[in-house]
């Protein structure tokens, strides 16, 4: 356990469905992250937090939605996906200190779009 | 030029063997690496960290960094079957503002017994 958890753990929608994924961190760190990962791809960053502002989009479709309501909690809302948006969603917390950037990892939400 | 390069593999080492994994980046900006082991099916478990030019040993795990050559490595000593896994290569970047992890696409091991 790396003090990061996701639900659900897996997730299966139709397009016009909406549904928002849940990650909290245990660590006391102040900045989260949302990964895509697809298969035969490198992670893919989609959205970066530090104190709880956002400062890093992706280029990501307006069909995903971030929140971040405190340092402890995300939140990744989707809604109208397509079949290409099935992927593995990590989610990852940091401390922001001057030289350390270590990333830690949450279990993941396997989500199916049909 | 992708910023994080590394061998897709598979790589395949025989039990008791030493595997070596290789990561190459592009910004030459970058101070922090960091290697990641990922279990099918399962998340990124961060298993070493490296932020000066050398080696840094940890365990059966060694992790060997050149800034001027912009290339990290992993070494696993006596390679184990539960070593079997896909190996990522991570380095920070510094964007728009933020801290990042640019990953490489992962490099998949097979220890044969």
């Amino acid at each position: 356990e790396t003090g990061v958890t996701q639900t659900p753990r897996h997730l299966v929608m139709g397009m016009t469905n909406k549904k928002s994924l849940k990650c909290e961190q245990h660590l006391g760190h102040n900045a989260m992250y949302w990964y895509k990962q697809s298969a035969k791809k490198p992670l893919e960053l989609m959205f970066v937090y530090s104190l709880e502002e956002r400062v890093e989009n992706n280029s990501v479709p307006s069909r995903f939605s971030p929140e971040c309501p405190n340092s402890s909690h995300l939140f990744l809302h989707l809604h109208t996906l397509q079949p290409e948006d099935s992927a593995l969603y990590l989610c990852a917390s940091s401390q922001e200190i001057i030289g350390v950037y270590e990333q830690y990892f949450g279990p993941g939400t396997r989500l199916t779009v049909t | 030029q992708k910023e994080v390069e590394q061998n897709s593999g598979p790589l395949s080492v025989p039990e008791g063997a030493i595997a070596s994994l290789n990561c190459t980046y592009s910004d030459r900006g970058s101070q922090s690496f960091f290697w990641y082991r990922q279990y099918s099916g399962k998340s990124p478990e961060l298993i070493m960290f490296i932020y000066s030019n050398g080696d840094k040993e940890d365990g059966r795990f060694t992790a060997q960094l050149n800034k001027a050559s912009q290339y990290v490595s992993l070494l696993i000593r006596d390679s184990q079957p539960s070593d079997s896994a896909t190996y990522l290569c991570a380095v920070n970047i510094y964007s728009q503002g933020a801290q990042k992890l640019v990953f490489g696409q992962g490099t998949r091991l097979t220890i044969n017994p």
